[in-house]
């Protein structure tokens, strides 16, 4: 099971970058995914999160209306696309696979397998 | 959003026995997962379901409580452990962190 992030850089505020995240070694297309950022020397921070069909996406406050996750099952792919960048989106970004476990009755949801994360400067 | 507090940053010496505190600002039941992420290194599920082993993790790593408070214990530091462990409620959406607690060697 492995997620490897790429498509991190620097860029300029106020521009654009597409990351991606490839998967392997596990069922793509039977989980839901999400992104989380860490800012330099920070904590862990949840950006977006897509069902595995695709079908339902949801995003952070501060991301609405400038990110969009997708993601290509046949491919085995995740993207998130960020536009109108802004200084405090700089941070290493991981995706992680939403996997979830029966404890007795009630269905328990976690962040399972991650990347290693690509770093996202946004500076001028 | 659920707002989730740890504990602070601690020293600590190998073989110690350990407590983190994490408190959501409301209660979430036992929906309630716990992370330990290594420098520069992606985070790696310990605990889900609060008190659930994930596979392969070692039995000196343990979770309780429910409703708004939690703990991770570890009974006899390794020096593997010296880490920032992150709580995270999955009750209800957007998920969400706690700040991190750093444990470093005293």
């Amino acid at each position: 099971e492995q997620l490897v992030e790429s498509g991190g850089g620097v860029v300029q505020p106020g521009g654009s970058l597409s990351l991606s995240c490839a998967a392997s070694g596990f069922t793509f297309n039977s989980f839901g995914m999400h992104w989380v950022r860490q800012a330099p020397g920070k904590g862990l921070e949840w950006v977006a999160f897509i069902r595995n069909d695709g079908t339902t996406k949801l995003y952070s406050e501060s991301v609405r209306g400038r990110f969009s996750i997708s993601r290509d099952n046949s491919k085995n792919t995740l993207s998130l696309k960020m536009s109108n960048l802004r200084p405090e989106d700089t941070a290493v970004y991981f995706c992680a696979a939403f996997a979830g476990s029966y404890v007795g009755i009630n269905y328990y949801y976690y962040m399972d397998v991650w990347g290693e994360g690509t770093a996202v400067t946004v500076s001028s | 959003d659920i707002k989730m507090t740890q504990s602070s940053d601690m020293a600590a010496s190998v073989g110690d026995r350990i407590t983190i505190t994490c408190r959501a600002s409301q209660s979430i039941s036992n929906y309630l997962n716990w992370y330990q992420q290594l420098p520069g290194k992606a985070p790696k599920l310990l605990i889900f379901a609060a008190s659930t082993l994930q596979s392969g993790v070692p039995s000196r790593f343990s979770g309780s409580g429910s409703g708004t408070d939690f703990t991770l214990t570890i009974s006899g530091l390794q020096p593997e452990d010296f880490a920032t462990y992150y709580c995270q409620q999955s009750h209800s959406s957007p998920p969400t962190f706690g700040g991190g607690t750093k444990i470093e060697i005293k």
